[in-house]
């Protein structure tokens, strides 16, 4: 059971190329979601999405877009980086509101822009 | 915006100390509380997901408390191992599944 996988697992970008972080689960979850982290910011939610072809802004969505076409899959996608995106970026997937169950984190992107 | 407050922001015990901080969160608008272990340049590792007042949990040596009426949790680690050391962090589910969370409690734990 793989639970959570990100790739890549590290990347450097120049300002204003465009890149896609994969995230991919295994566990049948409804819900995904990606945060970023940055220092003394503790985690800051992205995106989520509650089930396929279902997404929603988080507290800091600009400059960030998703899609949800599989259960799976949750690819967060940086149309034309900038310094300010250098960060270290998690996905995570759970059942949802209602269940009692944590949820489940990859291992993490660690993305620097140029 | 649901805000998630935890103190103190770092702590250093030596090993064998029993140690405890805290969560604070507006006491409306809650339906879990979430605590995860994050080691340096690992991923969140969940311990407890708390829903009713006056939860207790217990996974080994830490054990947890929720008071939802007055909007706190305690973490609590009893006899501080060196393998502790790492950010607690505290996260408040209030909908649809979206965890926000507090900016952690930073624990070190010398040998």
């Amino acid at each position: 059971n793989a639970g959570v996988t990100q790739t890549p697992k590290f990347q450097v970008l120049k300002t204003g190329q465009s890149m896609t972080l994969q995230c991919a689960q295994d566990m049948n979850h409804e819900y995904m979601s990606w945060y970023r982290q940055d220092p003394g910011m503790g985690l800051r939610l992205i995106h989520y999405s509650v089930g396929a072809g279902i997404t929603d802004q988080g507290e800091v969505p600009n400059g960030y877009n998703v899609s949800r076409s599989t259960t799976e899959d949750f690819p967060l996608r940086l149309l034309s980086a900038a310094p300010s995106q250098t960060s270290v970026y998690f996905c995570a997937s759970g059942p949802g509101t209602g269940s009692n169950q944590p949820q489940h984190f990859g291992d993490g992107t660690r993305l620097s822009i140029l | 915006i649901l805000n998630v407050e935890q103190s103190p922001q770092s702590l250093h015990v030596q090993e064998g100390d029993s140690t405890n901080f805290t969560c604070s969160f507006p006491s409306s608008n809650f339906y879990a509380l979430h605590w995860y272990r994050w080691e340096t340049a690992k991923s969140p590792e969940a311990l407890f997901v708390m829903t009713l007042n006056g939860d207790e949990k217990k996974k080994g040596r830490i054990s947890a408390t929720l008071n939802t009426k007055e909007g706190y949790s305690y973490l609590y680690i009893k006899g501080s191992q060196p393998e502790d050391s790492a950010t607690y962090l505290c996260a408040l589910d209030g909908s649809q599944g979206n965890l926000i969370f507090g900016k952690g409690t930073k624990l070190s734990v010398k040998p």
